[in-house]
């Protein structure tokens, strides 16, 4: 396990159709984070766990949007009902809590709602 | 919550130059990262640092907690070093935001 991956890297839907993103953490990190990054902008927080617990979501993250970490490993994101405006980067990145926590991030899916 | 305010938003440099990126934040900071988004949109780590000092290669970081800014240097400028750098600053609250990045064009 060299890094945190995501799947799938690029995704094109028509607006109206649901997606599910996956992102695999480092291995041994207990922390889990989505980010939105949109053209120009730098990475916006969306939410956010600690092992199966999802702690915190951001305001951004709106009721067509929910995320899962179920075994405290992998996570998904879901959209439902996309939106031309959900289109964006989305960013995983994963840490151990600790008191030197760094976050190492994953490739991104880049999505295309049509 | 905190605010991260990134400068300059552009740097356009000839290769061989030393560059000097800022980050500003609002408040107290539990953590702070230095990140470089190549043109793939990865992004990767460059430092941890919250307070203090560290030299990585051609690179080094600073970060004034009192004064509520960081620094990252980078000397020998490289095309390779192009990209946009972001800096992002976790409050008291636990929230991490990220500034907006300084776009770095280094010209060969």
């Amino acid at each position: 396990d060299t890094g945190v991956s995501q799947d799938p890297r690029h995704k094109i839907t028509k607006r109206g159709q649901n997606v599910t993103f996956r992102c695999d953490p480092i291995s041994e990190h207990n922390r889990l984070y989505w980010y939105r990054q949109t053209l120009g902008q730098g990475p916006e927080f969306l939410t956010y766990f600690q092992n199966e617990a999802q702690l915190e979501k951001s305001r951004l993250l709106s009721d067509r949007f929910s995320a899962e970490r179920p075994k405290g490993s992998f996570s998904t994101l879901e959209i439902q009902r996309t939106e031309q405006g959900d289109s964006a980067m989305y960013l995983c990145a994963s840490s151990f809590l600790g008191p030197k926590e760094t976050q190492y991030f994953g490739p991104g899916t880049r999505l295309l709602v049509l | 919550g905190i605010q991260v305010e990134q400068s300059p938003p552009d740097l356009i440099l000839q290769e061989g130059a030393n560059s000097t990126l800022r980050c500003n934040f609002s408040d107290s900071v539990n953590n702070l990262q230095w990140f470089h988004q190549n043109p793939w949109g990865q992004l990767i780590n460059l430092f941890y640092i919250p307070s203090g000092t560290k030299q990585n290669g051609r690179l080094s970081a600073t970060t004034v907690a009192t004064e509520r800014y960081s620094l990252l240097y980078i000397s020998s400028s490289q095309t390779t070093d192009s990209g946009v750098y972001f800096c992002a600053a976790r409050g008291r609250d636990d929230k991490i935001i990220f500034g907006k990045g300084t776009r770095l064009h280094i010209l060969p």
